[in-house]
This record gives C-alpha cells, structure tokens and sequence, in this order.
C-alpha cells in the first residue's frame, strides 16, 4: 500500500518559536494532501486542505498566519507553526490521496508537538 | 455532510467475531461509507468501504444495510492488535469532497 511519512515524529519546542513538520508521499504522487490536529481524547480535526502548486484552503477558525502550509510538489507538504505556543501542543497528522482514485486517503504516522 | 453515530466504546474477546455497527440515517444516495481505524498513538488507517453492496477485503467486512441507514463493519477474529479507535465516515461523491469528517468514533478493546 501507499506510504506517507512524517518528520519529525515529535518536537519539543519554547514558546515562541516556529517548528516545520513535513510530509511525505514516498511512493506514489499526490495531488492533495491534509493537515489534521488531534488534542488528547479528542478525534481529528481537519485544518487545512492543499493541492500541489497552489494555496492551502483552510478550515474554518484556522489562522492561515500561523499555519503555513507549503505543497511544492506532488510528493512534499510542509505544515509550519509559526510562534508556537502551549496551546499549539497537539498530534499533527498529514495524509494524502492518490492522483487518480478519490476513494482512499493515506496517513502519516502523526507528530506530537510540544510547546514548553 | 451526513452524519454518523457510534457507540464510544465496545468490547470483544480475542479470537472472537466484533460487529461494530454505524447509523447513518441521512445518508444520501451518492454517499460512500467508509472505515478507517486509528491505533494509539498512530495516523488512521483506511479499513474498508461501500456503497451498497457488501464489501470484503483482507481487514474486515462491510455490511451495508437495504436501506443504506446503517451499516456493520465486522473483524472476523479480533486480536490485539485491532484495539484501535473505529471510525464511519460518510463521503460524497458528487462535491468531490475529499476531506474526511472523523466523529468520535468507537473505541474497540480487545480482551486477551
């Protein structure tokens, strides 16, 4: 099956300071790929949806300003926390769907964000 | 998007059969069910989906009733392993929508 990965799969980080996390399709092309965040005990949320050379669609209460999201290629997407704070902390999850079937979504294996 | 509704949390035997059942009584006729399930600590994983007919693949089955308002999945013999978070997401095909919608889910526990 398809593979997607993440890095890192976690970080410790001061308040105030910016952390990337990327994603990765390591085998096939993906033509959208999207960023959820899970708090403990909670289910995911979807933040922001992006296809490849173009400009993430964001949720809904999502600031775009602070969650940067870069899709350069087909293989790649990078979720950047810009002055991330305690309330940042959370389990990241990426996935992405293959450029010719709408049917399955894969995920990545999550990263846990730790803002001190 | 139609919703779906859960029991939290269920319980089975290892080695044993577990149904997990999912209403979704606003389903609309282009609506595909889909099953992911979500190990601790672990992106989801895609299970299994339908429109309308049963579906079986190599992870579970998919029982999808006649009128489409609900639906089974079923692990034919629960391990350990399938102590997971299950979730019926319904999708559809029209919007071309392909964001997932997860609800609370339900939280398998398999018993040794």
């Amino acid at each position: 099956g398809a593979v997607v990965s993440q890095h890192p799969s976690w970080v410790i980080c001061k308040s105030g300071t910016s952390v990337k996390i990327e994603c990765r399709s390591l085998d096939f092309q993906a033509t959208t790929m999207f960023w959820y965040r899970q708090f403990p005990k909670q289910s995911l949320m979807l933040m922001a949806t992006s296809n490849e050379g173009s400009k993430a669609t964001y949720e809904q209460g999502v600031e775009k300003d602070k969650f940067l999201i870069n899709h350069a290629s087909l293989t790649l997407s990078t979720l950047t926390v810009t002055s991330a704070h305690p309330e940042d902390s959370s389990f990241y999850i990426c996935s992405a769907q293959l450029r010719a079937t709408y049917n399955e979504q894969f995920f990545g294996p999550g990263t846990r964000l730790t803002v001190l | 998007d139609a919703k779906t509704t859960q029991p939290n949390s269920m319980e089975s035997n290892e080695e044993e059969p577990v149904h997990l059942p999912c209403n979704h009584s606003t389903i609309s006729g282009t609506d595909y069910i889909h099953w992911y399930r979500q190990l601790p600590s672990q992106g989801p994983e895609y299970v299994i989906h339908g429109l309308t007919s049963n579906v079986n693949n190599r992870m579970a089955s998919l029982a999808i009733a006649e009128d489409r308002k609900s639906s089974t999945l079923i692990l034919h013999r629960a391990t350990l392993r399938d102590a997971a978070v299950y979730y019926c997401i319904l999708r559809d095909a029209r919007t071309g929508a392909n964001n997932l919608f997860f609800g609370t889910g339900t939280r398998l526990t398999v018993i040794p």
